[in-house]
């Protein structure tokens, strides 16, 4: 089936300091990733969608200067969170739709922001 | 009023239960429907689609009503590793920038 792989699947960095995510398809060509957010106890909230070759689309609310989407390839969108403050410190998910395997999730980075 | 809406539970039961979650969602433009499964700490997994004619897939059976603008999951015999959150997800226009989460239904099944 289709993958997607994640990484770093935990980051513990210092306020202020800039963390980057990266987000891999292994076995498909992805347009189009979708960045998530899940605070504890919490769904998945959409932060913005990662176009091959174009600018992200972000949903109302979330900061296009502070999480600075990259997607340079067909298998590879980055997302860094650039100085972080302590209430960046979430669970960070990406997933590429792949035609007949529906919506992939990567297995998330656990950023904690100290 | 949530666009998609999950009782959270938990669900208590004990194995070989047999236990229905429902989830509502309130637009009725929305196209596709999925269960995922997220396990503690982990990504959401697909569990199965959603389809009009309901389908059923070994002791997992969904139902979608579109009058109604609800889903059902059933999860007939229990397992102990059935334990987890389950996710309703709503795809507003199968462009995958319109999806939408419910909150998740915890489900805890006991020995």
């Amino acid at each position: 089936g289709a993958v997607v792989s994640q990484h770093p699947s935990w980051v513990i960095c210092k306020s202020g300091t800039s963390v980057k995510i990266e987000c891999r398809s292994l076995d498909f060509q992805a347009t189009t990733m979708f960045w998530y957010r899940q605070f504890p106890k919490q769904s998945l909230m959409l932060m913005a969608t990662s176009n091959e070759g174009s600018k992200a689309t972000y949903e109302q609310g979330v900061e296009k200067d502070k999480f600075l989407i990259n997607h340079a390839s067909l298998t590879l969108s980055t997302l860094t969170v650039t100085s972080a403050h302590p209430e960046d410190s979430s669970f960070y998910i990406c997933s590429a739709s792949r035609q007949l395997y529906g919506y992939t999730f990567g297995s998330g980075t656990r950023l904690t922001v100290v | 009023r949530k666009e998609v809406e999950q009782d959270p539970g938990p669900f208590n039961v004990p194995e070989g239960a047999t236990v229905a979650f429902n989830c509502t969602y309130s637009n009725s433009a929305s196209q596709s429907f999925f269960w995922y499964r997220q396990d503690c700490r982990k990504e959401p997994k697909l569990l199965m689609s959603v389809y009009s004619s309901g389908n059923e897939d070994g002791r997992f059976t969904a139902q979608l009503n579109r009058a109604s603008q609800y889903i059902s999951l059933l999860i007939r015999d229990s397992k102990l590793s059935d334990s987890a959150t389950y996710l309703c997800v709503v795809d507003r226009n199968n462009a995958g920038n319109m999806l939408t989460f419910g909150g998740g239904t915890r489900l805890m099944v006991k020995p």
